[in-house]
């Protein structure tokens, strides 16, 4: 059964700092996923990760997958308030589950 | 641009009452889901459909859930007697492909 570790579950930054979260995943899975949540709202899809090496940026944001290595980066390039949030990324088991990590609960401080 | 739309948006009930919960998936898309969130927790899958029926489900998905597309645009979640620890944010979701897309969600609170 896939299970996927975030670390940290807790990241408190300053504003123009750069830091990544980590996300393991104990099997296979095809895909990686990153979602945002803000506090007391949805998941917005960040970035969908298909293959080894596959490396995706948006913005601040910057996603990679070593599927080797069954592991995933978010990382964050100068970061700004905006970018405050619960971000959690998941693998797929099956055909459509998504099984998500705990959560990286993402503070920026001026 | 379109959206994955839940209501109610917050629910309260009774423990042991029946609740349904709604969803209207993005138009096009063939597969939908659900998936909730205790406080404070991780985003649990709870059930995936797909063709008028369930593709996958979770062992938190047990008799007293169930899910239903009763029409072209609806897919809805009934918990038939609800406990308190089915208090939760639960979401829906829809996908075409490979990118699964939430609604809002609904916070169900059981009393």
């Amino acid at each position: 059964e896939l299970k996927v570790e975030q670390n940290p579950l807790f990241l408190s930054m300053q504003e123009g700092k750069n830091y990544t979260i980590y996300c393991n995943y104990s099997t296979t899975s095809d895909r990686l996923y990153w979602y945002r949540q803000d506090p007391g709202k949805s998941l917005e899809s960040l970035f969908v990760l298909l293959s080894n090496g596959a490396v995706k940026q948006e913005g601040r944001l910057m996603a990679s997958l070593d599927t080797k290595a069954r592991l995933s980066t978010l990382h964050i390039t100068a970061a700004v308030h905006d970018l405050s949030a619960t971000y959690f990324c998941a693998g797929i088991q099956g055909a459509q589950k998504l099984v998500f990590g705990q959560g990286t609960r993402l503070t920026i401080n001026p | 641009e379109p959206e994955v739309t839940q209501t109610p948006s917050h629910q309260v009930t009774q423990m042991g009452q029946e609740v349904i919960l709604r969803c209207v998936p993005i138009s096009n898309h063939l597969y939908f889901y659900w998936y909730r969130q205790i406080l404070g927790q991780k985003v649990e899958f709870l059930v995936s459909f797909y063709n008028n029926e369930i593709s996958e489900k979770s062992e938190i998905f047990d008799d007293q859930f169930s899910v239903e597309r009763p029409d072209g645009s609806n897919f809805t979640l009934k918990i038939r007697s609800t406990k308190l620890e089915d208090s939760a944010m639960y979401f829906c979701a829809s996908s075409e492909y490979n990118e699964q897309f939430f609604g809002p969600g609904t916070r169900l609170t059981v009393l």
